[in-house]
């Protein structure tokens, strides 16, 4: 089940630039992305979200934009910070009632570099 | 600020043996998950409950497990039977409904070692 994909399950980024990660989805039916956080051995900490009505979402140092031609989206952070460094996470589902499973990305690990 | 806990954090069992995973959800949220992931894999969904039902399951919850929300605050997992193949941490997470939000808010984790 490749619905949600994260492609570079690395990143490395410099204390300060912009840490960009990406998501690809297939399944045209996913209304609603989340991104999630993690550290070891803790649960996935939510950090942003954006529903398919709108193409970008701002909180503080994270935006997520989202591409629904390209079924794509990217969270940005800036300036990166080394307590950023975690794996990153990205969950898609359908909104309608009844559907409540969250589909999962393989993650992305982001090292920030001091 | 509220926070999903889980206990234990972790749980060491035999095959074959039942185990049960406990949640204590955020107060005012109505919709509670199980999630797992074996390790170095992704998070998979389990269960979601709803009402005091199962409103949505994957095809990895079958008949050894069950889901119930015993009280007004715990929530639980029972594996009847482990399999080594159960070994996994297992996040429990719920939701609210205010705002129409989606988002779901995980627990620390159980991890279940089956030997």
């Amino acid at each position: 089940d490749q619905q949600v994909k994260q492609n570079s399950p690395s990143l490395s980024v410099q204390e300060g630039r912009i840490s960009i990660l990406n998501c690809d989805y297939t399944n045209s039916m996913f209304d609603y992305f989340l991104w999630y956080k993690k550290y070891p051995a803790e649960g996935p900490t939510f950090l942003i979200s954006i529903s398919s009505i709108k193409d970008k979402n701002e909180d503080g140092r994270f935006t997520v934009f989202l591409n629904k031609s390209a079924k794509h989206l990217s969270l940005h952070i800036v300036p990166s910070q080394p307590g950023d460094s975690a794996v990153y996470f990205c969950a898609a589902k359908k909104s309608n009632f009844g559907n409540e499973k969250l589909t999962f990305g393989t993650g992305t690990r982001l090292t920030i570099i001091p | 600020e509220p926070e999903v806990t889980q206990t234990p954090s972790h749980q060491v069992t035999q095959m074959g043996q039942e185990v049960i995973l406990r949640c204590v959800p955020i107060s005012n949220h109505l919709y509670f998950y199980w999630y797992r992931q074996i390790l170095g894999q992704k998070v998979e969904f389990l269960v979601s409950f709803y009402n005091n039902e199962i409103s949505e399951k994957s095809e990895i919850f079958d008949d050894q497990f069950s889901v119930e929300r015993p009280d007004g605050s715990n929530f639980t997992l029972k594996i009847r039977s482990t399999k080594l193949e159960d070994s996994a941490m297992y996040f429990c997470a719920s939701r609210g409904t205010s705002g129409g939000s989606d988002t779901q808010y995980f627990g620390p984790g159980t991890r279940l070692t089956v030997l």
